[in-house]
This record gives C-alpha cells, sequence and structure tokens, in this order.
C-alpha cells in the first residue's frame, strides 16, 4: 500500500545543474501536483496535472518543467539548479473531480543547491 | 491571491488540555476544507476533510467544523497527549488546493 513515492529523499546540486525529482502514485488517481515548503511561506504549488498529457502551472513554476505521460509518474526537472530552490519538495495526488477525496502526500524531496 | 491564514502560529499546552486551532479563509467559494497533520522532516497527514455541504467530521479525538459564511474552520483536539506534539496545516479547495502556514503545536507532558 505505497501510496506517493518520492524519490530521492535528499539531494545536494550545485548552482547550475539538473536534476529530475521522481513522484510516483499507485492510487490511479487524476491529479498530481508538485508543492515546495519554505519556512513561513507555507506551502505554494509548482506544477499540476489533472490527467496524463494535460499539464498546467501553479503559482511558483519558474525554473521548473514538468510532464505527465502516464498516470503514475509525474516527475519534476529542474532544469538549472539556483541556491533560490533550496527547498522541501512534495508531490501530492488526489482522486481530481471527487471533491470528497482528500490530498496523499509523499513524504518529500530535501533539496540544498549550493 | 487566495488567502488562508491559521493563528496561532505556535501554541504549546499541558498534556489532557483541550484545545482549538483555528483556520480562516477569505474566498467563500470551497469545494471542501482539509486538516493536516506533519512531523517534523515527514510529509503531511491528512487528517480530516469536510466537503462545502457539511458542517463537520470527526475522527477520534479530532473534530473539525466549517462556517463557509464566515470563512473559518477550527480544529478541536480532546485530551491533548504528547503525541499530538506536530505542525497542523489546513487546506482550502477551490480551483486549488490553498495551504495555511500552520499552527506548531507542543504538548507539555
Amino acid at each position: 500500500n505505497a501510496g506517493v513515492t518520492q524519490t530521492p529523499k535528499f539531494q545536494v546540486l550545485k548552482t547550475g545543474q539538473s536534476m529530475t525529482l521522481q513522484c510516483a502514485q499507485d492510487m490511479n488517481h487524476e491529479y498530481m501536483s508538485w508543492y515546495r515548503q519554505d519556512p513561513g511561506m507555507g506551502l505554494r504549488l509548482i506544477h499540476y496535472s489533472v490527467g496524463a498529457g494535460i499539464t498546467d502551472q501553479g503559482e511558483v513554476p519558474n525554473g521548473y518543467n514538468v510532464s505527465r505521460s502516464t498516470t503514475e509518474d509525474f516527475p519534476l526537472r529542474l532544469l538549472s539548479a539556483a541556491p533560490s530552490q533550496t527547498s522541501v519538495y512534495f508531490c501530492a495526488s488526489n482522486a481530481g473531480t471527487a471533491y470528497n477525496s482528500p490530498l496523499h502526500f509523499g513524504n518529500g524531496t530535501r533539496l540544498t543547491v549550493t | 491571491k487566495q488567502e488562508v491564514t491559521q493563528i496561532p502560529a505556535a501554541l504549546s499546552v499541558p498534556e489532557g488540555e483541550n484545545l482549538v486551532l483555528n483556520c480562516s479563509f477569505t474566498d467563500s467559494a470551497i469545494y471542501n476544507l482539509q486538516w493536516f497533520r506533519q512531523d517534523p522532516g515527514k510529509g503531511l497527514t491528512s487528517l480530516l476533510l469536510i466537503q462545502s455541504s457539511q458542517r463537520e467530521q470527526t475522527s477520534g479525538r479530532l473534530n473539525a467544523s466549517l462556517d463557509k459564511s464566515s470563512g473559518r474552520s477550527t480544529l478541536y483536539i480532546a485530551a491533548s497527549q504528547p503525541g499530538d506534539s506536530a505542525t497542523y496545516l489546513c487546506a482550502r479547495r477551490g480551483v486549488q488546493f490553498y495551504f495555511g502556514t500552520g499552527t506548531s503545536l507542543t504538548v507539555i507532558p
């Protein structure tokens, strides 16, 4: 009963490097999203997807790319890491249009950019 | 901007006390209101979800209420325990999910 799985748990990057944060869910959820959590800022939406092949920008999309080729996977790509992207990243999913469907979170990826 | 505010930002109570956490939001267009718990270094765990047509939900010692007209939700924790120590976040579901910054709760044995 995995739920939402994120990898890696920790990552250190140098400025300018690129990487992909992985997110997979096994609940057949339509809706998947990426958030970043920073002290005093709460959770901010980066990108989201309402189904395979459909993605859209959230509140803070700059510097990040996403794709949704399957229902299960929603990777987040950092194109050229910057120190401002140091944060904890959470992937979340829910059943989309079912408004009684709770949002499920992964355990997060702690990213440090030096 | 869709504002969700949680007051207080931090709360410390002795074990056994009943307590109330507050969540307020500025947009009454709401599909549901969800309460989460976050332990240090961990992800968010869903506690309760109140649909817009409901007034409250209960799970064990937790009771969450929703008043759309005033833009408020409360999370009531009965007979608090040290294991309840965590950060509690609320999220309003409109077009997207909009999160508060949380209340950090410490229950002192």
